[in-house]
């Protein structure tokens, strides 16, 4: 069984603070993606990386898959409010990339 | 485009009886999996349909569980009888390359087993 670890669970920072979440495994995945997730809301996804060591830019966020395809992180700069919410990480795995999420990280960004 | 459509959004059932969840996946994607999150637990995998076939149902918890696709379009998952711990957040996504690069999820259903 594939499993994510995903740290930390809860993050309370001041707006323009910097975060990383991170992701972890024992096991390589073919892929990770990044979800955010609002309540009452589906995840929705940011960005997949699919190549060991990659790195994806999308404004102030930075996305990195490690070399060996176990681990990832995710990077905000300068946290904005709007930056609130659950931000999930899920290894992409298996013929039909099926997808094993982590626990999931709620971000509270305060003015 | 439209999204990928759940209903209903929330569900209250007493324990035993039957609830049957729908999902309307985008137009055109093939692909649709239903994930399920319980409480305090990460999102899981229950099922995958390519068009009208089942291709993985490897993370359906029991024999009380039914999903269909008839004609390659929706979906329903069926629970009868409903436990307790059957409540939760069920997820419908759907993807049209398979899901590598990524899903479209939708807003899910409440479940909760009283």
């Amino acid at each position: 069984t594939q499993l994510l670890e995903q740290s930390p669970q809860f993050l309370s920072i001041q707006e323009g603070e910097n975060l990383t979440v991170y992701c972890n495994s024992s096991s390589v995945f073919s892929s990770l993606q990044w979800y955010r997730q609002e309540p009452g809301e589906g995840p929705v996804l940011l960005v997949t990386v699919v190549t060991g060591g990659e790195v994806k830019k999308l404004k102030r966020l930075t996305f990195q898959f490690g070399d060996a395809r176990k681990d990832s992180s995710l990077h905000i700069t300068a946290a904005q409010p709007g930056d609130t919410g659950l931000y999930l990480c899920a290894g992409v795995g298996g013929s039909n990339y099926k997808l094993t999420f982590g626990k999931g990280t709620l971000l509270t960004v305060n003015p | 485009e439209a999204g990928v459509t759940q209903f209903p959004s929330h569900s209250v059932i007493e324990k035993g009886q039957t609830v049957t969840l729908r999902c309307d996946p985008i137009s055109g994607h093939d692909n649709l999996y239903w994930y399920r999150r319980v409480m305090g637990k990460e999102i899981k995998f229950l099922l995958h349909f390519v068009k009208e076939s089942k291709q993985d149902e490897s993370g359906m918890p029991n024999n009380r569980f039914l999903a269909e696709r008839t004609g390659g379009t929706y979906s329903t998952l069926k629970v009868q009888p409903a436990e307790l711990e059957d409540s939760g957040v069920y997820f419908c996504a759907s993807s049209q390359a398979g899901g590598s690069y990524g899903y479209t999820f939708g807003s899910g259903t409440r479940l909760t087993v009283v």
